[in-house]
């Protein structure tokens, strides 16, 4: 198995453009969850999803900040326009229910410039 | 809501020597807890976990932890500790049925030769 899929690994961007990052769940695993971790607030959980729905969007910080999961393979986290306080590594997880082991991905390191 | 708390930010031990990461949780319901690892530059990863059943749960590496509800508490073990453990460790909570985790703020665990 190939785990958790995230890219870009790393993405540099400067502030106000768009930023989109991706993930690949495990196959067969049905929730997927998006993370944040910084020095400063730790890691958050920003949303997840259950069966491709969002079940949980209360860790979305603002409007900025949009994900989607048009199929069970896949899940992107948006963020439009982007800002310097983004800057973080965002991880994807993804779990089968009753086992209550989550997954993560390798991270996508983010900066904004 | 539930809380998690791991009283040590950073923990030095030496090699072979026995090591204890504390982690105290707040919850009004009954919880799941958990145990991941995060080696540098790497996501997540699951030591162990207690659903029910044995309050000793052993998990990979050589870890385990006790679950202790009267004190509310989730402390991870290790007998003898190798320059290999050197990783920060996050004690999650969820609650029982939910798959939505809360992480603690991290244990940075440094192994001295």
């Amino acid at each position: 198995d190939a785990g958790v899929i995230q890219s870009p690994r790393h993405e540099v961007t400067e502030m106000g453009q768009e930023v989109t990052l991706r993930c690949k769940p495990i196959s067969g695993h049905d929730y997927l969850f998006w993370y944040r971790q910084t020095m400063m607030r730790g890691l958050e959980l920003l949303i997840y999803f259950n069966n491709n729905v969002p079940i949980d969007d209360s860790g979305m910080p603002e409007d900025r900040f949009s994900a989607k999961m048009p199929n069970a393979s896949f899940s992107t986290l948006k963020i439009q326009p982007s800002e310097p306080r983004d800057s973080a590594v965002y991880f994807c997880a993804s779990s089968s229910p009753i086992r209550y082991e989550q997954y993560f991905g390798p991270g996508t390191r983010l900066t904004v410039t | 809501a539930q809380s998690v708390t791991q009283l040590d930010s950073q923990v030095p031990v030496f090699e072979e020597a026995p090591v204890e990461l504390r982690c105290n949780y707040s919850s009004s319901v009954s919880v799941y807890l958990f145990w991941y690892v995060q080696y540098p530059n790497q996501g997540l990863q699951l030591l162990l976990k207690y659903l029910s059943g044995s309050t000793l749960v052993k998990g990979i590496n050589g870890f385990e932890a006790e679950f202790n509800k009267s004190q509310t508490s989730f402390h991870l073990r290790k007998p003898s500790v190798h320059i290999s453990d050197t990783a920060e460790y996050f004690c999650a909570v969820s609650e029982l049925g939910n798959e939505k985790l809360t992480f603690g703020t991290g244990t940075r665990l440094t192994i001295i030769p």
